[in-house]
Parts: structure tokens; C-alpha cells; sequence
């Protein structure tokens, strides 16, 4: 019962550079987002996605770009990395029930942009 | 607009002395309040979900109460595996995919 996997789990990365994160979840959940977490932050939405081919904005999207083109997995994209890009990255994914559903998260994506 | 105040930003405790965590929401209707617990280098694992007030969640050492303002996660008797980050999240009805977190609580328990 992997639950919501994320590769990789640490990257260095220099300015400039691009990267792709995958995220996989294994539960048949619609939605699935893509947070970042900073010190003294709460979790803030970069990009989501309400089910397979559709993707949507957060709160912070960017210099990211995400794709959802299977229903399990969701991919977010840095075209070009900025040191502002350094954090940890969390995929989750949950149920879009009428009354609140928890998320579900993987264990994050540390990166690092020099 | 929807916000989440979490307190206190950290606390020790000594195995065995019970405590409270704060969690203060302003939130457009409640669809959820959650509270997860955050290990060093892992993901949010999810722990409660309460819906209205004056729910109450049980699992362990752990206990969740809900007001229309505020959430209370008790720690009973708690032991040095239960030192984590925990954090508060609110879902409101403005939008299925929108949750706010807090900042989370930094709770270390000593032996």
C-alpha cells in the first residue's frame, strides 16, 4: 500500500537549470496538488489538478508548470530555477467529497537551487 | 479570507504532562478541520478530521475538540515518540480544493 509516492527525494539544482518532479498515487483519488513548505510557512498550493487533463493555479504558481495526463500522476516543472524555488515539496491527493476529505501526502522533495 | 493561527509555535513537555495545542481558524463555511502530524524529513500524516462543533476525536495519547473558532489537539500522558510537528488545516466552501494550514506546533517530549 505505497499511498503517494514522489521521486526524487533530493535534488541540487543551479540557477538556470530545469527539473521534473513525479508524483504517483495509488488510491484512485480525483484531485491532486502540489504544495510548498518553507520555514515559518504554512503549506502553500502551487498547482492542482481536479482530475486527469486538467490543471489549475494555486497560490503560488510561478515559475512551475504542472501536467496531469494519467489520472495517477501528477508532474510539477521548473523551466528555469530560481534560488526562490528552494524548499520542500510535497505532492498530496485526496477524494472531492462534499464535506471535507483529507489530504493525503508523499514524503516531499527536498530541493535545492544554488 | 480564511486563515489559520496555530499556538504555541513550539513546546517541551516532560513524558507524562499533559498539554493542549491551540488552533484558530477563520474560515467562509466549514467544510473540515484537519490536523496532521509532521515528522523531520517525512510528509503531513493525516491524524483527525472534525466537521462541526463540538465534535471530539480520539486515537492514543491523542484528542481533538472542535468550537466555531478554535481546535484543541490534547496531548495525554505523552511519551518521546510523540514529538513531531503537528498541523492544523481548514477546508472551507469557497472552493473542494482549497485548505489553508497553519504553521504548525513544534511539541518535544523528554524522557
Amino acid at each position: 500500500n505505497a499511498g503517494v509516492t514522489q521521486t526524487p527525494k533530493f535534488r541540487v539544482l543551479k540557477t538556470g537549470q530545469s527539473m521534473t518532479l513525479l508524483c504517483a498515487q495509488d488510491m484512485n483519488h480525483e484531485y491532486m496538488y502540489w504544495y510548498r513548505q518553507d520555514p515559518g510557512m504554512g503549506l502553500r498550493l502551487i498547482h492542482y489538478s481536479v482530475g486527469e487533463g486538467t490543471t489549475a493555479k494555486g497560490e503560488v504558481p510561478d515559475g512551475y508548470n504542472v501536467s496531469r495526463l494519467k489520472k495517477q500522476n501528477f508532474l510539477l516543472g521548473l523551466e528555469s530555477a530560481a534560488p526562490s524555488q528552494t524548499s520542500v515539496y510535497f505532492c498530496a491527493s485526496s477524494f472531492p467529497t462534499g464535506t471535507g476529505a483529507p489530504l493525503h501526502f508523499g514524503n516531499g522533495t527536498r530541493l535545492t537551487v544554488t | 479570507e480564511d486563515q489559520v493561527t496555530q499556538s504555541p509555535e513550539a513546546l517541551r513537555l516532560q513524558e507524562g504532562e499533559s498539554s493542549s495545542l491551540n488552533c484558530s481558524y477563520t474560515v467562509s463555511g466549514l467544510r473540515g478541520l484537519f490536523w496532521y502530524r509532521q515528522d523531520p524529513g517525512k510528509g503531513p500524516e493525516f491524524l483527525f478530521t472534525l466537521y462541526s462543533a463540538g465534535e471530539e476525536k480520539e486515537k492514543e495519547r491523542l484528542k481533538a475538540t472542535l468550537t466555531k473558532k478554535e481546535s484543541f489537539l490534547h496531548i495525554t500522558a505523552p511519551k518521546p515518540e510523540d514529538s513531531a510537528t503537528y498541523l492544523c488545516a481548514v477546508q472551507g466552501t469557497s472552493g473542494t480544493y482549497k485548505y489553508i494550514f497553519g504553521t504548525g506546533t513544534r511539541l518535544k517530549v523528554l524522557a
